[in-house]
């Protein structure tokens, strides 16, 4: 069976700090990989989906990054944060074929102080 | 650009009463729609995907109905406990193609919570 692991769980950073976060799928191969961000009293809203290794798109303009260096592997990174960037970050996977549906991670609380 | 409301916001039940929580939708070329529940801190589990070609889903003491073209879903609980306690999301998924593919929605959620 698949499965997705993030971590760390939660994390707190210092303002201009760097940041990194990892995600990796276990059980499937050639996922469709994605990062959302669900701030406090807000919705999800996608950062950035992977159709494979290294093509990585980007929704919203911001100060993160992702990368995808391996096929199961998907990477949330930043140079600085800033504070707007606190919130829970949910890493999930689809597999191939229009009506797979999509699988969360347990996500990472990150808070910048 | 496609914005999802989920109605109601919040709703709070006694043990065992049936339930219908409201999701819409503004444009109807959709490809799926999937239900999901979020417990507090914890990341979103799949429920149910109803494909567009599809009237309803079922799994267990769920329900989910699709009207695509009025742009509307119901997620249908029977008989509620109070494991069943979360957030639900629907969540349409846009057609492929562009810069759409594979994205979906999300909608701000409906807050479930059953008491004994």
């Amino acid at each position: 069976s698949q499965t997705i692991h993030q971590w760390p769980a939660t994390l707190v950073q210092p303002v201009g700090s760097p940041l990194s976060l990892e995600c990796t799928v276990e059980g499937t191969s050639n996922p469709n990989l994605y990062w959302y961000r669900q701030a406090a009293g807000r919705g999800l809203q996608l950062l950035f989906y992977s159709v494979g290794i290294g093509q990585i798109s980007s929704e919203v303009p911001q100060n993160l990054s992702a990368s995808r260096p391996q096929d199961r592997q998907f990477i949330l990174s930043s140079k600085k944060l800033l504070l707007s960037d606190s919130g829970f970050y949910l890493c999930a996977w689809r597999g191939q074929g229009g009506n797979q549906p999509q699988h969360f991670g347990d996500g990472t609380r990150l808070s910048i102080l | 650009k496609q914005e999802v409301t989920q109605i109601p916001a919040a709703l709070s039940v006694p043990e065992g009463e049936n339930l219908v929580l409201n999701c819409s939708f503004t444009d109807s070329a959709i490809y799926n729609l999937q239900w999901f529940r979020q417990d507090p801190g914890k990341g979103l589990t799949s429920l149910l995907l109803i494909q567009s070609s599809q009237r309803e889903q079922t799994s267990g003491r769920l329900n989910a109905s699709l009207d695509k073209s009025s742009g509307r879903s119901t997620l249908y609980i029977a008989a509620s406990q109070p494991g069943d306690s979360a957030t639900y999301l629907c969540a349409p998924k846009a057609n492929a193609g562009g810069t759409s593919y594979g994205k979906l929605t999300f909608g701000q959620g409906t807050i479930l919570t059953v008491h004994p």
